[in-house]
């Protein structure tokens, strides 16, 4: 049962575009969601986060947008940069569980010159 | 502050032995959680540990076991593998149980042949 899904496996974005990953959940519990980016051979590195009580969270050129009605949020990155090329996990997680992280299957983005 | 350290990065067993993976947590982290990824896949929450207990488990038979030192680091000991075991083993530390961002480490990579 995949409780978090992102049903792109990948995305190929042009420098300087907006880039946007979806994720959709299923767990309605869910109240906390973190997207991580994972380099390959390294681990992921935590990259932006929301509370559900939140529709918005913005760092710099990351914003994530939650819509608990549809169970569903997104991540944009504007302006896209050839460093942004890695493979995006989304995760949600339960207040009072907060560190045991239900991930997504991630979706790799690759970001051309 | 040092980061998150596993060891070693790379494994091959055969089919019915036993491992032991390591973990150093990040330093001041309480909490270390480890997370088996399959090619392709997201990482599956293994189980966690706070203060030397488990604190929580996830869909993993009782052949996956895990301990927690005094000094925080860990290890993830896997018994009769089996060849779906072949996956990298993520370890995450947090400062807190209820610490919403989790640290990773870079993997272990183990091969089950």
């Amino acid at each position: 049962d995949q409780q978090v899904k992102q049903n792109s496996p990948s995305l190929s974005v042009q420098e300087g575009r907006i880039s946007i990953l979806n994720c959709d959940y299923t767990n309605s519990m869910f109240d906390y969601f973190l997207w991580y980016k994972k380099y390959p051979a390294e681990g992921p590195t935590f990259l932006i986060s929301i509370s559900s009580i939140k529709d918005k969270n913005e760092d710099g050129r990351f914003t994530v947008f939650l819509n608990k009605s549809a169970k569903h949020l997104s991540l944009h990155i504007v302006p896209s940069q050839p460093g942004d090329s890695a493979v995006y996990f989304c995760a949600a997680t339960l207040t009072g569980t907060a560190s045991k992280l239900t991930f997504g299957t991630g979706t790799r983005l690759q970001v051309t010159l | 502050e040092t980061g998150v350290t596993q060891s070693p990065t790379h494994l091959i067993k055969t089919r019915g032995q036993q491992v032991t993976l390591r973990c150093s947590s990040q330093s001041g982290h309480n909490t270390v959680s480890w997370y088996q990824q399959a090619l392709g896949q997201g990482p599956q929450f293994i189980f966690q540990y706070y203060r030397e207990e488990e604190n929580g488990r996830g869909n993993f038979p009782p052949r996956f076991s895990g301990l927690q030192f005094p000094n925080y680091s860990s290890e993830l000991n896997v018994n009769a593998l089996e060849l779906d075991d072949s996956a990298l083993y993520l370890c995450a530390s947090s400062r807190y149980r209820d610490s919403f961002e989790a640290f990773f480490g870079q993997g272990t990579r183990l091969t089950v042949v």
